[in-house]
């Protein structure tokens, strides 16, 4: 059982579509919120990692929002192109270690 | 270039045979980890090194050994590979833990027949 859940598993848009998904962690312990955008056989890269409460962060056309005191965390996709068909992994570290714990990720496909 | 390299990239092997996959960064990173990633389970962390000499295990340590004698390498050790073990390998490195984006190496596919 992962501790940290993504949803939905996955996601088919038309290119143009604005998206969006849910990263879902426990609240307690909270330190940090990552995401990471992987493409098929390449290795995950990093969008954003977020601490505050309310942190909101913007990278081109994604941007992510973070709510640590009902443990949830935004990611959206303005204007879905092709090349953002990728899995996109949320991960969280706690206080309670040094570890950092992943999401089973959402899997997105824009159709052209 | 700033990057995480992995090798081998590929390998197939047979139970018990005893194998080293090497995980090098050259960002001067403090922090490095092992994960790895199979279907329906996304990515599980193995082992990870807040700094030289300092390993700790992560959510599933059983099977495999870790070293860190130098900052830059971070070699992930099955003394004695199972089956269970086949998967693929990511190794990361971070400037510090916690609050600092991951650097993922290319992946190590391992298939143990």
């Amino acid at each position: 059982i992962l501790n940290v859940e993504q949803s939905p598993q996955s996601l088919h848009v038309q290119e143009g579509d604005s998206t969006n998904f849910t990263c879902s962690f426990p609240s307690s312990n909270f330190y940090a919120l990552h995401w990471y955008r992987w493409e098929t056989a390449k290795s995950p890269e990093a969008l954003f990692v977020m601490t505050l409460n309310g942190d909101e962060k913007k990278k081109g056309r994604i941007s992510a929002t973070l709510n640590t005191k009902e443990g949830y965390s935004y990611l959206y996709i303005k204007g879905s192109q092709p090349e953002d068909s990728a899995t996109y992994l949320c991960a969280e570290n706690n206080n309670a270690g040094n570890m950092l714990t992943f999401g089973g990720g959402t899997r997105l496909m824009v159709k052209p | 270039e700033a990057q995480v390299t992995q090798n081998p990239r590929y390998l197939i092997t047979v139970t018990g045979k005893k194998l080293t996959v090497t995980c090098s960064q050259n960002m001067n990173h403090e922090y490095m980890s092992w994960y790895r990633q199979d279907p329906g389970l996304g990515l599980r962390q193995i082992y990870y090194s807040m700094n030289v000499e300092v390993t700790d295990k992560g959510d599933v340590p059983e099977g495999y050994k870790v070293s860190r004698k130098e900052k830059r390498n971070f070699p992930l050790i099955l003394e004695s590979p199972s089956p269970n073990q086949t998967s693929l390998y990511f190794c990361a490195s971070s400037f510090r833990h916690r609050n600092n984006e991951q650097f993922f190496g290319p992946g190590t596919r391992l298939t143990v027949l």
